[in-house]
């Protein structure tokens, strides 16, 4: 059973540095075709991507925000980690991991983590 | 500004079909077959529905189908049930940046 849960702070203040953690279980990063993504939503607002990475480290970004987003992998602690830098209020928002199988749907995203909720304040 | 266009609502009485429509461009929906479908539950993480245009996830009803026409993807619901009422999310690859663009979200009532 696949499984993924995200972990970070709750309230964050303008101009810092947002570190969040998806921590999974039930499939590995090292197998071919496996990727993580993370994808937000703002309060009553629609669904964003953000980036995704896969096993082979290849690396994808939301072009509007790839100069504050790193996404990377630490396939030994079965982790994904994402910063976003210089945070601001519009950074307010829920932020989900999920998993992502090429070879069985290549563009969908099976299994979500419950997500975590985000406030950027002062 | 989303890059897909979804109704903002859509609504249909339990047994009936509703479909909801997600409008793009040649630049990714009508230019791949990729557009998938989440359905969300208020307080929900979101769930996969339908992928690659029509395929359906194990466990996903068959009352649950997709279609594309050109920049169009729809998804349908047939036989409405009161648990269909939610978020419906549509998401097509798009050339612009390898990653992927979720519509703005239709939100289905189940009168």
């Amino acid at each position: 059973q696949i499984t993924l849960k995200e972990s970070g702070p709750t309230l964050v203040k303008p101009t810092q540095t947002l570190t969040l953690t998806c921590t999974f279980s039930g499939f590995s990063l090292r197998s071919t075709g496996v990727g993580v993504g993370w994808i937000r939503q703002p309060p009553g607002k629609a669904l964003e991507w953000l980036a995704l990475i896969y096993w082979d480290d290849d690396k994808r970004y939301s072009p509007s925000l790839k100069s504050r987003l790193t996404v990377t992998k630490d396939t030994s602690k079965n982790q994904v980690v994402l910063t976003l830098t210089n945070v601001d209020t519009v950074d307010t928002a829920t932020y989900y991991c999920a998993h992502k199988n090429q070879l069985t749907a290549p563009d969908g995203m099976d299994v979500w983590g419950q997500g975590t909720t985000v406030a950027v304040s002062s | 500004q989303s890059a897909l266009t979804q109704p903002p609502s859509a609504s249909g009485s339990p047994g009936q079909s509703v479909t909801i429509s997600c409008s793009g461009t040649s630049s990714d929906i009508g230019g791949y077959n990729f557009v998938s479908w989440y359905q969300q539950h208020p307080g929900k993480a979101p769930k996969l529905m339908i992928y690659e245009v029509s395929k359906r996830p194990s466990g996903v009803p068959d009352r649950f189908s997709g279609s594309k026409s050109g920049n169009t993807a729809s998804l349908t619901v047939s036989g409405l049930q009161a648990e269909d009422e939610a978020d419906y999310y549509c998401n097509s690859y798009a050339d612009s940046n390898n990653l992927g663009v979720f519509g703005g979200g239709t939100k289905l009532t189940v009168l």
